[in-house]
């Protein structure tokens, strides 16, 4: 079945510095989608890409869709504690558009 | 708030015994997607409903099963717990079929003792 990997699994940042994690499908994806999860809290949207090359920005908050729409990235700058949590990537499941299969999740700490 | 309502929000239970865990998905979204969530497992995708109708199944266990009733609320039934069952079992709505991204619930945290 569908597979998507996140890396790292965990970093840990002191406040302000820059923080990546990293996205990948075994299959192709019609679209990518990032959720946000704070630590006791539940899982909450954040953006949606559709396009290949697609770049998306929220305000410290860069998204990137893959040119063969397979992987992904989140990059936040100047990171602030407010980001602690897990980011998770999702992508719907090949054959079921409508169920998404979720990423294994990278947790950011930040420490100041 | 959300907007996804589920309860309880902690249940403790025996092996062996069943539990109901409920869903109210946000107004106007028809589709509810159910997700269990452990350690080492992640976030895994359980069963979905669109205005009704079972729509997708992931790797939900024979002992676990769930509706959506007209009023469009969901229950999700596990039944036979075991102590792996505990995880945290969220509870996802969206407008349609799909699409653009889930609202989340806060979750019931089932715990088997």
């Amino acid at each position: 079945g569908q597979q998507v990997m996140q890396i790292p699994q965990y970093q840990h940042v002191q406040e302000g510095e820059d923080f990546t994690t990293y996205c990948n499908s075994s299959t192709t994806l019609s679209n990518i989608q990032w959720y946000k999860q704070r630590p006791g809290g539940h899982p909450v949207f954040l953006i949606q890409l559709v396009k290949s090359g697609e770049v998306k920005k929220q305000k410290r908050l860069t998204f990137q869709f893959g040119e063969a729409k397979k992987n992904s990235s989140l990059h936040i700058t100047a990171t602030q504690t407010t980001d602690v949590g897990t980011y998770f990537c999702a992508g719907p499941s090949t054959g079921t558009a409508s169920k998404l299969t979720f990423g294994t999740g990278t947790r950011l700490q930040v420490t100041l | 708030d959300s907007g996804v309502t589920q309860t309880p929000k902690h249940l403790i239970t025996a092996t062996g015994q069943r539990v109901t865990l409920r869903c109210s998905p946000r107004s106007g979204d028809l589709s509810v997607y159910w997700y269990q969530q452990s350690l080492d497992q992640g976030l895994q995708f359980l069963i979905q409903y669109y205005n009704g109708e079972e729509r997708a199944k992931g790797n939900i266990l024979e002992r676990f099963s769930a509706q959506q009733f007209p009023d469009l609320h969901s229950e999700l039934n596990l039944s036979s717990l075991e102590l792996g069952d505990s995880a945290l079992y969220f509870c996802a709505s969206s407008l349609g079929d799909g699409g653009y991204g889930y609202t989340f619930g806060s979750g019931t945290r089932l715990t088997v003792v």
